[in-house]
């Protein structure tokens, strides 16, 4: 069965500084992999997938992922945070379903904070 | 992508008591989702509404707690039956959309915030 951790349930950062959010998966294949982000009082919105295409994956508002096969990783990155950032973010990864369909796996969250 | 309304967007129920919850999609999609985010939580899937047949529901949850409506490709229902303050949550639908890639991408509604007293 497909599983995610996220390493940090909470992460804080400086506006302007880099943002580092953790995932590892566990996957008997190669999995797809998504990251999602979930701001106060709203639902769900797609960050970046992973399709077994190019490894570093860049997704909407400056944010990419890179999966890494080799430590099971699909850690999401942003290069400088801005206060519109601070939201819960959630890594998933989808598992096989027999009815032709991929069904998902959500991670535990990480609250990203971000400070003036 | 899909464009996905929940109706009622909160609300505030007495133990007991049903509500059903709407979910919406602008566009023909191939299959629909609910999910339930408990306080503080991350998402838990429910069950996987099928057009035309049953649902197909996941481990601890059941049809009679839970009955689903998926009268066509645009529409669901989810029912949260007999309420107790256990069942305050989130509940959100997703629909996936075929990309032309082999990985479905699911979009998710906005969520019904659920309160039981």
């Amino acid at each position: 069965a497909q599983s995610v951790t996220q390493l940090d349930s909470h992460v804080s950062v400086s506006e302007g500084t880099p943002v580092l959010l953790r995932c590892n998966y566990s996957s008997s294949y190669s999995p797809s992999l998504f990251w999602y982000v979930q701001h106060p009082n709203k639902g769900l919105q797609l960050l970046l997938k992973y399709t077994s295409a190019a490894t570093l994956v860049k997704g909407i508002n400056g944010f990419e992922a890179e999966f890494k096969k080799s430590e099971t990783s699909f850690h999401l990155t942003k290069p400088s945070a801005h206060m519109s950032d601070a939201a819960e973010y959630f890594c998933v990864v989808s598992d096989k379903f027999s009815g032709g369909y991929n069904k998902l796996i959500f991670g535990a969250g990480t609250r990203l904070a971000v400070h003036p | 992508s899909a464009v996905i309304s929940q109706k009622p967007s909160r609300d505030i129920c007495q133990r007991g008591t049903s509500l059903t919850i709407q979910c919406q999609v602008d566009s023909q999609v191939t299959m629909m989702f609910w999910y339930r985010q408990q306080p503080g939580q991350s998402l838990t899937l429910i069950a996987t509404a099928n057009q035309g047949s049953e649902a197909t529901y996941e481990s601890g949850f059941v049809i009679d707690k839970f009955p689903i409506s998926r009268p066509n490709l645009t529409f669901s229902t989810l029912t949260v039956s007999n309420m107790s303050p256990e069942d305050s949550s989130i509940y959100l639908c997703s629909a996936t959309m075929k990309n032309g890639d082999t990985t479905d991408t699911q979009y998710f509604g906005p969520g019904t915030r659920l309160t039981v007293l």
